[in-house]
């Protein structure tokens, strides 16, 4: 069965620090898709990346960055210079091309930036 | 332009009564889902249909009957309300043709609609 595992349940840091937050997923599938989504106070599910299973580049938006490495299976997302608009829940996604085609969502991580 | 809209954003009703929420799209997706978020954040599937054909029920009580008329709207009936109910429902789609596009296999989410149930 897939399963996403975010250990990190809340995380704080101050203005401009960098902070990684972690993603470990499961999957029998050779073909898959992983994602982050950002959720804002607001409530809305704001999408960040989208990373098949055959592209292990590394990708940098702007002060986002994600490492994906199948062999430890995980996704991990970096904030450069962290901003109290940052501040909101990270859920890391499985979507598997197994035939169920459901996204499998993390616990969500939630971090707070503080001024 | 709005891609994926639900209706209403916000419900507040008494146990035991029957309520719907709609969701339409406007990407041409075929395939549409409905998301609950329980109130420690948790994310789970509830429904999938694929052109109006459910192809995913997770295990969801019966009181909730999604209904797809079109390949744009999928609606969540529930009936009978119980204070359990209380959730954010995110409803989704999600485009299976064109695998080169650049969003192909993303899934695009609605709003939200926070149902409270008093």
């Amino acid at each position: 069965a897939q399963k996403v595992t975010q250990a990190q349940t809340e995380i704080s840091v101050v203005e401009k620090e960098d902070v990684t937050l972690d993603c470990v997923y499961e999957t029998r599938d050779t073909t898959y898709y992983l994602f982050w989504y950002k959720q804002p106070p607001s409530g809305e599910l704001v999408f960040l990346i989208r990373r098949n299973s055959f592209d292990e580049q590394n990708e940098i938006s702007g002060r986002y960055s994600w490492n994906f490495q199948k062999s430890t299976s995980s996704f991990n997302f970096t904030i450069t210079a962290s901003q109290v608009v940052d501040s909101a829940v990270y859920f890391c996604a499985l979507l598997d091309q197994g035939g169920s085609e459901k996204l499998v969502f993390g616990k969500g991580t939630k971090l707070t930036v503080n001024p | 332009d709005t891609a994926v809209s639900q209706t209403p954003k916000y419900l507040v009703t008494q146990m035991g009564n029957d309520k719907s929420i709609k969701c339409e799209q406007n990407l041409g997706h075929d395939t549409m889902y409905w998301y609950k978020q329980d109130s420690k954040k948790f994310l789970k599937i509830m429904f999938s249909y694929n052109n109006k054909e459910l192809i995913i029920n997770e295990t969801v009580p019966n009181r909730f009957s999604p209904k797809s008329p079109d390949k744009a709207h999928l609606n969540l009936h529930i009936n009978s309300l119980e204070l359990g109910d209380s959730a954010v429902y995110f409803c989704a789609s999600r485009g299976t043709s064109g695998k080169q596009t650049e969003y192909y296999n993303e899934q695009f989410f609605g709003p939200g609609t926070r149902l409270t149930v008093l």
